[in-house]
Order: C-alpha cells, then structure tokens, then sequence
C-alpha cells in the first residue's frame, strides 16, 4: 500500500459546481495534513492545512480529515475555471522518518 | 524575505555531462527534500536530508548525488549515470520535529538534456 493514495484523475467538474478530492494515507501516527495546488509549469502552493478531526473551512476550500478512516479530502465550492490544477495530498509524521510525503496528485478541471 | 531559491531555472545539459542544481533556503528549516517531476505526473522524492552532512536516498535516487554541508544549502548533481533526466526539479524544506508544518518550495529548474 502506498503511503499516500490520490485518484490521478482527471476529474471534470463543471463550473459553479462543488469539487471533491480525496485522499488517504496509511500511517496512523501522521498528524498533519496538507493540500497544495500546482498549476502546470510552477512550483507547488499550500491553500489548506488540517490537523484535528472534522472539517476546516477557509473561503471556498474545506478540508475534511476522518484520522479513524485515515482520509482527508478536499472540497472547492462554487468551482472555477481559474481551480484548474493538480492538487497534491501531503502528510506530515513527525518521528518516523520526520517527513513530509506526497501523495502523486489529482488533476482537476473545471469545465466553463 | 525568507525563502528558498532555485537556480537555475532553465538548465541544458549535453549527453554525458554532469550538472548541479542550486537550492538554497534562509528559513533556517533543518530538512531539505529534491523531487522529481515529469509532465502530467506527481512528486517523485529523490533526496532528503535531515542535518548536516547527512541524507537519505528517497524512491528514485539512481543517477542523482547529494551534499548537505552547511544546512542553508541542498544542491542536486544530476550524474550522466542518469538516462533520462530531462524533467521538472523542484526543491523543498520544512522545519523537523513539529507537527504542524508544512514543505516550503522553490521555483523549480526545468532541465532539458539536448
């Protein structure tokens, strides 16, 4: 099992809709969570972290962590053409191994 | 401004040739991580390091060497043992032993092999 699993996609999401990504992790002793947006060509950006059950809002982002189930997601509301992107899941294990692993990315497009 | 940087941002590299990549950090974050990333693909971890003069080889370490020998900079050697290294670089550093922190990244070095 690999220590971070996201769908590649892509997930096609028309514009205005909510985008639902995914992601689960098999290190139970992981305690933070990431999600970054990498737009093709660039460098990687964090829009959401997450660190206790339940959910975290931030504008249009919500990040969902579930640690029994040891998934996390990500919601876009009102999604956009401008969310297009790969969105990387990361997961942070402080005291085994003490880094911070990606998941291989979604890529998401939104649909005009 | 605290950051990490890259360079440089577009490198050439002729068949055979050794090149080094550039990553330096004035976060003062102990761990300093190269990825690799081909077109339409995810991360794939190279190299990391935790301290000084050490580290530790990650999926993909084949063709690649390291050094860490002052804990601002991390540079990347991409040796001619390497087949294929055409791809996107991308540094990254993160403070050790929080929970609560996140990976830091630079620009990135697109390296072509002509």
């Amino acid at each position: 099992q690999k220590e971070v699993e996201q769908n590649s996609g892509p997930l096609s999401v028309p514009e205005g809709a909510i985008a639902s990504l995914n992601c689960t992790y098999s290190d139970r002793g992981s305690q933070s969570f990431f999600w970054y947006r990498q737009y093709s060509g660039k460098s990687p950006e964090l829009i959401m972290s997450i660190y206790s059950n339940g959910d975290k809002e931030d504008g249009r982002f919500t990040a969902q962590l579930n640690k029994a189930s040891q998934y996390v997601s990500l919601l876009i509301r009102d999604s956009q053409p401008s969310d297009s992107a790969t969105y990387l899941c990361a997961v942070n294990r402080p005291g085994r191994d003490d880094k911070i692993i990606f998941g291989k990315g979604t890529r998401l497009h939104i649909l005009p | 401004d605290g950051g990490i940087t890259q360079s440089p941002k577009y490198l050439f590299r002729k068949e055979g040739q050794n090149v080094t990549l550039s990553c330096e950090q004035n976060l003062n974050h102990d761990a300093m991580y190269w990825y690799r990333q081909d077109p339409g693909q995810g991360l794939r971890l190279i190299y990391y390091s935790q301290i000084v003069n050490d580290f530790q080889k990650g999926d993909i370490a084949e063709g690649y060497s390291v050094s860490r020998e002052k804990k601002e900079s991390f540079p990347l050697t991409v040796t001619s043992a390497q087949k294929n290294p055409t791809a996107f670089y991308l540094c990254a550093s993160s403070i050790l032993g929080e929970a609560n922190t996140e990976a830091f990244f630079g620009q990135g070095t697109r390296l072509t092999v002509v």
